[in-house]
């Protein structure tokens, strides 16, 4: 199946600094991928989705300006922290769309980052 | 907006015994998906159902979509250690969104 590579995998900063992760798709391309928010033993919670080329789209009670994404290429999409803060302490997940015919679709997911700030 | 709920949210079983979750939507589902994440993992495909009323194995699990497209069924025969894990449904939740479940958390012991 598809492989989507996430890193870092794991990220430890101080209060106040931001922290970049990268999600690429190796071996197709993803014009959306999504960015998730899982707390420990919960579902995962639809941060923002990525469209290459254009702005993200966040959910409700989403920061933008905390949580910048940018979908440079058909493949990256990275998710900037910017001032983290203990609060921002979470893993978090992202995923490519891939299709597969006119109804087929599946999401492949990184294997997640999990930060904690300090 | 639209909820998709899954029970039960924890489920011990004997290894050997067989598991069952159910996934309700607040909505009629285009289609949905299950996915499977092991402890300390990411969340891995399973299967995506389509079609009202469909049943689809693998091995011995059993995915099944209701005929109202809102809701569906995992059921895994015969429970093993390796099936340990939380199991999510997910559909359609808006445009190109997709809407996780609550999620169901499977421990089987040995």
């Amino acid at each position: 199946g598809a492989v989507v590579s996430q890193h870092p995998s794991r990220v430890i900063c101080k209060s106040g600094t931001s922290v970049k992760i990268e999600c690429r798709s190796l071996d197709f391309q993803a014009t959306t991928m999504f960015w998730y928010r899982q707390f420990p033993k919960k579902s995962l919670m639809l941060m923002a989705t990525s469209n290459e080329g254009s702005k993200a789209t966040y959910e409700q009670g989403v920061e933008k300006d905390k949580f910048l994404i940018n979908h440079a290429s058909l493949t990256l999409s990275t998710l900037t922290v910017t001032s983290a803060h203990p609060e921002d302490s979470s893993f978090y997940i992202c995923s490519a769309r891939e299709y597969s015919g006119l109804l087929g679709e599946k999401l492949f997911f990184g294997s997640g980052t999990q930060l904690s700030v300090l | 907006g639209q909820q998709v709920m899954q029970i039960p949210q924890y489920q011990h079983v004997q290894e050997g015994e067989d598991f069952t979750t159910y996934c309700n939507s607040s909505t009629t589902l285009s289609n949905i998906q299950w996915y499977k994440q092991r402890p300390g993992g990411h969340p891995v495909f399973l299967i995506q159902l389509v079609k009202s009323g469909e049943v689809k194995k693998q091995k011995r699990l059993t995915f099944q979509f209701g005929e109202a497209k809102k809701n569906s069924s995992l059921h895994i025969t015969a429970t093993q250690t390796t099936d340990v894990g939380t199991y999510f449904c997910a559909g359609p939740g808006g445009y190109q969104k997709v809407t996780f479940g609550t999620g169901t958390k499977l421990q089987v012991i040995p």
